[in-house]
C-alpha cells in the first residue's frame, strides 16, 4: 500500500480560472476527506464522504468550491472562479470507520499547493 | 463552541533538553484526541490517538497523555529530527478540529 496519493503537488493558475485536484485513499479505507491548510495554521475541514455519499460540508465552505468521489474511490474537489485567498495547501485524508469501534485515524496525503496569481 | 489551543506556538531546544507541549480542548462528545506530526511542505504524519481520560501512548522519545480537559506530548532527550510542527486534532461527531501546532526546533 503507498499511502493516500494526491496529484497535482503544486498548482499555480491565474484568477477566476477553475482548478481540479485528485485524491487517492488507501485502497480498503472507506471514508475521505477534504482539508485546506494556511500557512501556520492546522488544517481546516473542509468536506468528507463515507464511500461515494457525500456526509458533510463546512459551513464554510464557498459555493465555488465541490467536491466528489464517484466510485468511492478516489475523489475530486473543484474549484471555480479562483480567488487569491483560495491560495492554500489543500490536504486529503483517508480513514477506515468501523461500526464497531470507529478508530476514526486518519492518514493524510501530502497535500496540492494552489498558488493563484 | 469547540476549540482547540496548542501552546506554545513554537519552542526551541537543546539536543537531550526535554519538555512538554499542551493541547487544550473545550468540545460536546469528545470522541478521542490524536496528535500528528508535519514536516514543512508534507501532510500531516498519524503519531498517536487517545481515547479516554488517564490513557497513555508511548512511542520512542514521544509520550501522550489525556485528561478531561487536555493533552500533553511529552518529548524526552529529543534530537534535531524531532524538528517539526506538532498538531493536535479533536473528533467530536464525524469532523477533526485541529490546533493550530507547536514548531518545535531541536538544537545540535
Amino acid at each position: 500500500d503507498t499511502g493516500v496519493s494526491q496529484d497535482p503537488r503544486h498548482k499555480i493558475t491565474k484568477r477566476g480560472q477553475n482548478v481540479t485536484f485528485r485524491c487517492d485513499p488507501i485502497s480498503e479505507h472507506n471514508r475521505l476527506y477534504w482539508y485546506r491548510q494556511t500557512l501556520g495554521q492546522g488544517p481546516e475541514f473542509l468536506t468528507y464522504f463515507q464511500n461515494e455519499a457525500q456526509l458533510e460540508k463546512s459551513r464554510l465552505l464557498s459555493d465555488r468550491f465541490s467536491a466528489e468521489r464517484p466510485k468511492g474511490s478516489f475523489s475530486t474537489l473543484e474549484i471555480q472562479r479562483t480567488e487569491q485567498g483560495d491560495s492554500a495547501m489543500y490536504l486529503c485524508a483517508s480513514s477506515l470507520s468501523m461500526a464497531a469501534q470507529a478508530k476514526n485515524i486518519q492518514y493524510f496525503g501530502a497535500g496540492t499547493r494552489l498558488s493563484v496569481l | 463552541e469547540d476549540q482547540v489551543t496548542q501552546s506554545p506556538e513554537a519552542l526551541r531546544l537543546q539536543e537531550g533538553e526535554s519538555s512538554s507541549l499542551n493541547c487544550s480542548y473545550t468540545v460536546s462528545g469528545l470522541r478521542g484526541l490524536f496528535w500528528y506530526r508535519q514536516d514543512p511542505g508534507k501532510g500531516p504524519e498519524f503519531l498517536f490517538t487517545l481515547y479516554s481520560a488517564g490513557e497513555e501512548k508511548e512511542k520512542e522519545r514521544l509520550k501522550a497523555t489525556l485528561t478531561k480537559k487536555e493533552s500533553f506530548l511529552h518529548i524526552t532527550a529529543p534530537k534535531p529530527e524531532d524538528s517539526a510542527t506538532y498538531l493536535c486534532a479533536v473528533i467530536t461527531g464525524n469532523q477533526f478540529y485541529f490546533g493550530t501546532g507547536t514548531s518545535l526546533t531541536v538544537i545540535p
